[in-house]
Order: structure tokens, then sequence, then C-alpha cells
């Protein structure tokens, strides 16, 4: 059964650092995978999607890796700001045809200015 | 722009109690999603539906039923609510013509006292 770890599970830098979210999962064969922004008390916000054929997306600030054969997943953010403090979770789904993405625990993130 | 809505933010309801939750969305996505979310357990899927009037269960069913008549509209039953369904509750969606993205709304927080 596929499992999805998140290390560290919480993170506090001071602004403008750059940092790593990391994201690692038991069975490498995926169809994607896909990084979610949570504030508290909210619902999730998709940040980007690695289709299991790509090595990276990049959005603005932020930009994930896939290694498939490893079974792992990464999240750089860039100059990272006090608006970034948020739980970052990243879920990987099997098979194309409707299946359910499975998550990991998150890690939850304070940028202090 | 994408929306997936939940129409109860926060509930609170009795033991014993039936509860609905409504979700719908405006994109015209086959694959709609129940999650339900908990500290320390992350989201676990409660149920999926490919379609209309198709659906298959998650990882915890139990205590749960779902239908969907309508495409744009995925609603989750409590049949009997109990304390152990305090919850935050999540409903997405996705289709495959938007790259296979998976957009959630911004949660249910039901309370059974």
């Amino acid at each position: 059964k596929q499992e999805v770890t998140q290390i560290p599970a919480a993170l506090s830098v001071p602004e403008g650092e750059n940092l790593v979210l990391n994201c690692s999962f038991t069975d490498s064969a995926i169809y994607n995978l896909q990084w979610f922004r949570q504030d508290p008390g909210k619902g999730l916000t998709s940040l980007l999607l690695i289709q299991s054929s790509q090595r990276e997306q990049t959005s603005g600030r932020l930009n994930a890796s896939l290694d498939k054969s490893s079974g792992r997943s990464t999240l750089y953010i860039a100059a990272s700001q006090p608006g970034d403090s948020a739980t970052y979770l990243c879920a990987v789904r099997h098979g194309q045809a409707g299946t359910a993405l499975i998550f990991g625990k998150g890690t939850t993130l304070s940028v202090s200015s | 722009d994408v929306k997936v809505t939940q129409s109860s933010r926060y509930l609170v309801k009795r033991t014993g109690e039936k509860v609905f939750l409504e979700c719908v969305q405006d994109m015209d996505h086959e694959n709609m999603f129940w999650y339900r979310q908990d500290p320390g357990l992350g989201l676990r899927l409660i149920y999926f539906s490919y379609d209309v009037k198709m659906k298959e269960k998650g990882d915890i069913p139990e205590g749960y039923s779902v239908s969907r008549e309508k495409k744009e509209r995925f609603s989750l039953i409590l049949e009997s609510a109990s304390t152990n369904q305090t919850s935050m509750y999540l409903c997405a969606s996705r289709t495959r013509l938007s790259g296979n993205t998976i957009y959630f709304g911004e949660g249910s927080w039901l309370t059974v006292v």
C-alpha cells in the first residue's frame, strides 16, 4: 500500500531564506504528484502538479522536482516571505481512471519577518 | 475560475442525527471526492465518484454514504452522526481535461455533540 511521508513536520525560517520541503513515497508506480498549500481552517490550494514523465515544474518562486526511481519529490521555495507561512502537503496518484490521491501529513512552515 | 463550493462551513449536530454535506462544482468535472482531515491523521478518503451515479468506497467509508444524481453535485451523508465523526470535511473535483489538477472546496467543519 502506498505511503507518503513528509519531513520535517514543522519548519521555522527567517524571511528571505531559500528552503526545501521533502516528500517521499513507497511505491514508485505513480501517475502524478501534486503539491498543495493549506492555510489554517481553509481548503487546499493546488500549487504544482508533476506528471510521472516530468522531472520538475516551476511557478514563480516555487519549484517542484520528482525522482520516481527513488520515490522522492522536493518543493523548493525561493526567497521565503511571511505570506508563505502555511501547511504544505504533497499527494500522489496511481492510475489514470479516476483514482484518488494519497496525501502526506504535511509540513507546517512558519516564516518570520 | 475554478470553483468548488461547500454549502455549509460550520455545522453542529447531535448524536444520531442524519447529516447532509453538499458540494457543488461549476466546471463540469467528472470526478468528485470527499475527504476528512483530522490532526495527526492527515487527509483520508471517504468516497469518490468517477461520474454521475457512480461511486467507489475510499479508505474510511464506514458510517457514510454518498449521492451523485447530477454531475455538478456530490453529497456526503452521515446516516447517524457520532462524536467520532467530528472533523473537517473537504470536497474536491477533477477532470483530465484540466491536466488532472484536483481542486478543493473551503471545507466544512462538523461538530457532533
